[in-house]
């Protein structure tokens, strides 16, 4: 069935670190995916999404491509603020008539100064 | 906009007791979702509604009932609760196609004693 698999945290990093979180999948179809983020005590809130392959999502710094080949979606970041420590989450969601989301187990970051 | 709305923020019940998690959205979207989110367990699919009038069960569904009352609200029943459902509950919410983005309430923790 349809999987997201991300990389274990804790990940711990001083600032101005260069982050990566590693994301791999497997699914049926042409899924889109999602990286999401929580901060401490709220939601989840949508970092950044690519909806086919080579497409490259981004927004506040981070950054993700879609690579169909590998069936991977790892974040990166180029220097990671003490505001980034949080929870991330990848997720997929495949074209089905359920649109169910399938989410990682989530992998958290803590940035020290 | 509020977005999507739950209540209550924070609950405690005995074992064996009852209650009802509301949810709200005011996005005019189609789908909505019940997670919860255990340590180490990422987010897991209790319920689904893909559209006003239809429930799915997720991941899952055991000890838990949903209510779609229109297209704005859905609901999570708990009947009998258990310790295992001491968690943190989400509710969600997109408009209905596998490239939107979902989006989460802030969250109900709830401690079954």
């Amino acid at each position: 069935g349809d999987s997201v698999t991300q990389m274990e945290g804790p990940v711990t990093l001083s600032e101005e670190a260069f982050l990566t979180i590693n994301c791999t999948y497997t699914a049926t179809g042409y899924p889109s995916l999602f990286w999401y983020v929580q901060y401490p005590g709220e939601g989840l809130q949508l970092l950044l999404k690519a909806t086919k392959a080579d497409d490259k999502g981004s927004n506040k710094g981070f950054e993700a491509t879609y690579r169909k080949e590998t069936t991977s979606f790892h974040l990166e970041k180029g220097s990671v603020q003490v505001s980034d420590s949080a929870v991330y989450f990848c997720a997929l969601s495949v074209a089905s008539g359920t649109y169910k989301y399938i989410f990682g187990t989530g992998t958290r970051l803590k940035v020290l100064a | 906009n509020a977005g999507v709305t739950q209540t209550p923020k924070f609950q405690v019940l005995k074992t064996g007791q009852s209650m009802t998690l509301q949810c709200a959205q005011d996005m005019n979207h189609n789908s909505m979702y019940w997670y919860r989110q255990d340590p180490g367990m990422g987010l897991r699919l209790i319920y689904y509604s893909a559209s006003e009038g239809t429930t799915d069960k997720g991941e899952v569904p055991n000890g838990y009932n949903v209510s779609r009352l229109n297209k704005r609200e859905f609901s999570l029943r708990l009947e009998s609760a258990a310790p295992s459902q001491t968690s943190v509950y989400f509710c969600a919410s997109r408009r209905g196609v596998s490239t939107d983005t979902q989006y989460f309430g802030p969250g109900t923790r709830l401690t079954v004693l």
